[in-house]
């Protein structure tokens, strides 16, 4: 049963505009939340986290939003660019987690057009 | 410059052949995991390690063997059981409860 999961498995999106990518979870014990950025053939680097005593985080064009009630977060990049083309994991963790585990999501695949 | 370091990037395995890919990391942390990601898929946890020489099974770890003998060294065997080996392969590395620092992968493939 996946915890984590994003639905989306790709978006395109016109450069300049706004890209929206979502994720839901299941744990109600994930209380921490990341989003990394993956290009072909290279690790996933971190982009952006939340943590559940927040509903927003905004770094430069990349801001996460959380909604506890609903289990949902997304990220939004405004405005895309064609370099932000990658695949985008979210990620989960609860605080009381052995081992630091991260649960990850499926991933979505962002297509930014020029 | 503090890091994590895979290697060989690239990896080509016969069919019945044992592999092993390497995982170094000089960041100082405790806490070491081996996920696997499949074409259009998301990354599944092989093994982890939390500590020097112990080591847990992830949701995959069937035909994979791991060891951590150093802190800074967490390699992991792809045995000849494991019957689908071809995929791209990553290393990650934790010190705090809130994120990875992940290595570059590497990407086996069976000929």
């Amino acid at each position: 049963d996946q915890q984590v999961k994003q639905n989306s498995p790709s978006l395109s999106v016109q450069e300049g505009r706004i890209s929206i990518l979502n994720c839901d979870y299941t744990n109600s014990m994930f209380d921490y939340f990341l989003w990394y950025k993956k290009y072909p053939a290279e690790g996933p680097t971190f982009l952006i986290s939340i943590s559940s005593i927040k509903d927003k985080n905004e770094d430069g064009r990349f801001t996460v939003f959380l909604n506890k009630s609903a289990k949902h977060l997304s990220l939004h990049i405004v405005p895309s660019q064609p370099g932000d083309s990658a695949v985008y994991f979210c990620a989960a963790s609860a605080r009381d987690n052995a081992g630091n585990m991260l649960t990850f999501g499926g991933g979505t695949r962002l297509m930014v057009k020029p | 410059d503090g890091g994590i370091t895979q290697s060989p990037k690239y990896l080509f395995r016969k069919e019945g052949q044992n592999v092993t890919l390497s995982c170094e990391q000089n960041l100082n942390h405790d806490a070491m995991y081996w996920y696997r990601q499949d074409p259009g898929q998301g990354l599944r946890l092989i093994y982890y390690s939390q500590i020097v020489n112990d080591f847990q099974k992830g949701d995959i770890a069937e035909g994979y063997s791991v060891s951590r003998e150093k802190k800074e060294s967490f390699p992991l065997t792809v045995t000849s059981a494991q019957k689908n080996p071809t995929a791209f392969y990553l290393c990650a590395s934790s010190r705090t409860p809130w994120g990875y620092t992940f290595g570059s992968g590497t990407r086996l493939t069976v000929v």
